[in-house]
């Protein structure tokens, strides 16, 4: 138990369909953030929110939207993605505010998506 | 770009042997980290060593930096079946908005054969 939850563990989608990712940290951190683990890929940094600002989009199609309502909220709803799109999408949080890389991440289990 | 990469891919010892992964990276870091994952699971911190120091351990790990060759060893002594996991080393990098990030390599395959 990291103190990072995902849900739902495993989605099944189509191309056309609407779902969301939801992430839940209880460690009080100011900085989260969403990878995507393709298989024999490195970790994938996709966004970064510290202090409930995105300060970081690493080049991410638009099909991803993130949101981050508050500092221990943050979701990426998915639209009309493509089958590359199947992959491990893990969130992590950190304590530092910056969203840089001071200290640890801590990682949820991941949601793993397929998209047929 | 890929800024940490791990050697070897993959590696398979006896349990009770000694294992031994690296990491190398590119550009100048002011830490290097390992984190560990079960299969199809989140990562798991396990280490950080920052850019001053040269050796760091933790229990049965112990990790060495040598920032001259830009490097890094994790060790795992005396190893148990439940240390088969991926294991991956992170580097911090500046991004391209101004603010360091952490970068992952594409990680070592350990297992662990009882």
């Amino acid at each position: 138990e990291t103190g990072v939850t995902q849900t739902p563990r495993h989605l099944v989608m189509g191309m056309t369909n609407k779902k969301s990712l939801k992430c839940e940290q209880h460690l009080g951190h100011n900085a989260m953030y969403w990878y995507k683990q393709s298989a024999k890929k490195p970790l994938e940094l996709m966004f970064v929110y510290s202090l409930e600002e995105r300060v970081e989009n690493n080049s991410v199609p638009s099909r991803f939207s993130p949101e981050c309502p508050n500092s221990s909220h943050l979701f990426l709803h998915l639209h009309t993605l493509q089958p590359e799109d199947s992959a491990l999408y893990l969130c992590a949080s950190s304590q530092d505010p910056s969203g840089g890389a001071f200290g640890e991440l801590f990682f949820g289990e991941g949601s793993r998506l397929t998209v047929l | 770009s890929q800024q940490g990469e791990e050697d070897p891919q993959a590696l398979s010892i006896q349990e009770g042997e000694n294992a031994t992964m690296n990491c190398s990276y590119k550009t100048s870091i002011n830490n290097l980290q390992w984190y560990r994952q079960n299969s199809g699971r989140g990562l798991v911190h396990l280490i950080l060593i920052r850019s001053n120091e040269r050796e760091k351990h933790s229990g049965r790990l112990r990790v060495t930096l040598d920032t001259s060759k830009k490097s890094s060893s994790l060790l795992i002594t005396a190893s148990r079946a439940a240390d088969t996991a991926s294991y991956f080393c992170a580097t911090d990098a500046w991004s391209n908005f101004g603010n360091e990030k952490l970068t992952f390599g594409t990680g070592t395959r350990l297992t662990i054969i009882p």
